[in-house]
């Protein structure tokens, strides 16, 4: 049982370049979020999805895109990286966010680096 | 300005005593607050969930508290072992929208030998 993975786990990219972040699930949760941890930050809300072809924005989504066309994957595209997305990209899911006790499964993060 | 807020920001405790974690937060009205646990390199796991009318919640060596009226909760540690040394973090949920949780900046707790 997989639970939730993130790919690729590192990742070293160039200012401008596009990099995708994958995340996959295998609960068949209804929700997905793309969260960024930086230092002095809480985590911060980039883009969740509701369900698939369902997304909307969060605290942080400039410069992100998302798309869900798969309830089990939810990825995030940089379309032109710039060194303020240097960050750890932790992606997550829920089963229905109505349940007062639902609560958000993380996965391992990616490790981000924009030089 | 943040809408939660957790003190002290990092402590450094010997093996096998009790540590208690503050978590003060704004966020009205609210449907749940929960305690997460994060080793470094990992992502959060869940440790407690408590709705606004539930006081405490435990889990193990984890005894959570929260007190709606003063919008304040807790998270007690008994007995550290080297293995709580990790980043504990408050969250917050909205009443009204689950997706948009509040979450503070996590206490980080080291445990000693």
């Amino acid at each position: 049982d997989a639970g939730i993975t993130q790919s690729p786990r590192y990742k070293i990219t160039e200012t401008g370049r596009q990099v995708t972040l994958m995340c996959h699930q295998t609960w068949s949760h209804s929700y997905m979020f793309w969260y960024r941890q930086d230092l002095g930050h809480g985590l911060r809300l980039i883009y969740y999805s509701a369900a698939a072809d369902i997304t909307d924005k969060g605290e942080v989504p400039d410069g992100y895109v998302v798309s869900r066309s798969k309830t089990e994957n939810f990825p995030l595209t940089l379309e032109s990286a710039t060194r303020s997305q240097t960050s750890v990209y932790f992606c997550a899911s829920s089963g229905h966010s109505d349940r007062k006790e639902e609560t958000q499964y993380f996965g391992p993060g990616t490790r981000l680096l924009v030089l | 300005k943040n809408q939660v807020e957790q003190s002290p920001q990092s402590l450094i405790i010997l093996e096998g005593k009790n540590c208690t974690l503050q978590c003060n937060y704004t966020v009205s009205p609210f449907s749940n607050l929960r305690w997460y646990k994060q080793d470094t390199g990992r992502g959060p796991v869940s440790l407690t969930i408590m709705t606004f009318s539930e006081n405490t919640k435990s889990n193990g060596r984890y005894t959570a508290t929260l007190d709606a009226d003063t919008k304040q909760s807790s998270l007690h540690i008994t007995a550290s072992q080297l293995s709580d040394s990790a980043s504990y973090i408050c969250v917050v949920s909205p009443l009204y929208g689950n997706n948009r949780l509040a979450f503070g900046k996590g206490n980080q707790v080291v445990v000693i030998p």
